[in-house]
């Protein structure tokens, strides 16, 4: 079973903190993505990655960066924390063939609270 | 601009009686539509997909039909079950790139 990790489940940060968010896959999956779900508008793409070092930016980039150094790891990161970025963020990774063939496999999410 | 709307935010349903979750697109390049499941604290679980060739697509309990002239789609759950309490996704894909629906809350009522 793929599994993806996300290291934290819930956070609080401050306005203005940089906030790392780790993610981790085990099924050596070349796509990895990060979403923000907020109710009543679903999921909504951030940044997803094809490759080690290789990023795209999704629907709603500004205010976050991504690292991918490896390719089981990938990481968002909220360069200055603001109260608009409370939201519940997903990690997903899938094989390379991606869309009806490839279903996405999500982490558990992270909770985070900008105050 | 709300490619995919499922404009019910919930639904309730008897258990052992047929649920059906709606959702209406725009975007007429949609390749393939696919229903993701979530439970709370649990991320999206992939359900049931079905080529835009097609008009319907059956796994055991769950049947998904498209209209494509209506650009309509419906999730069916025979019979529903306490388990399928979840909010559930409908998603088009176009060119790899997918659009999310809101979802629609599910609760099946012993």
């Amino acid at each position: 079973d793929v599994k993806v990790t996300q290291s934290s489940r819930y956070l609080v940060k401050r306005t203005g903190e940089k906030v790392f968010l780790e993610c981790v896959q085990d099924m050596d999956h070349e796509n990895m993505f990060w979403y923000r779900q907020d109710p009543g508008l679903g999921l909504r793409l951030i940044y997803f990655s094809y490759d080690v070092k290789m990023k795209e930016k999704g629907d709603i980039p500004e205010g976050y960066s991504v690292s991918r150094e490896k390719k089981e790891r990938f990481s968002l990161i909220l360069e200055s924390a603001s109260t608009n970025q409370t939201s519940m963020y997903l990690c997903a990774s899938s094989s390379k063939v991606w869309g009806y063939n490839s279903p996405l496999h999500f982490g558990n999410g992270t909770r985070l609270t900008v105050t | 601009d709300q490619q995919v709307k499922q404009n019910s935010p919930s639904l309730s349903v008897q258990e052992g009686r047929i649920s059906i979750l709606n959702c209406d697109y725009t975007n007429s390049m949609f390749d393939y539509f696919l229903w993701y499941k979530k439970y709370p604290a649990e991320g999206p679980t992939f359900l049931i997909s079905i080529s835009s060739i097609k008009d319907k697509n059956e796994d055991g309990r769950f049947t998904v039909f498209l209209n494509k002239s209506a650009k309509h789609l419906s999730l069916h759950i025979v019979p529903s079950q306490p388990g399928d309490s979840a909010v559930y996704f409908c998603v088009g894909d176009s060119n790899y790139q997918l659009i999310w629906g809101a979802g629609t809350k599910l609760i099946i009522k012993p």
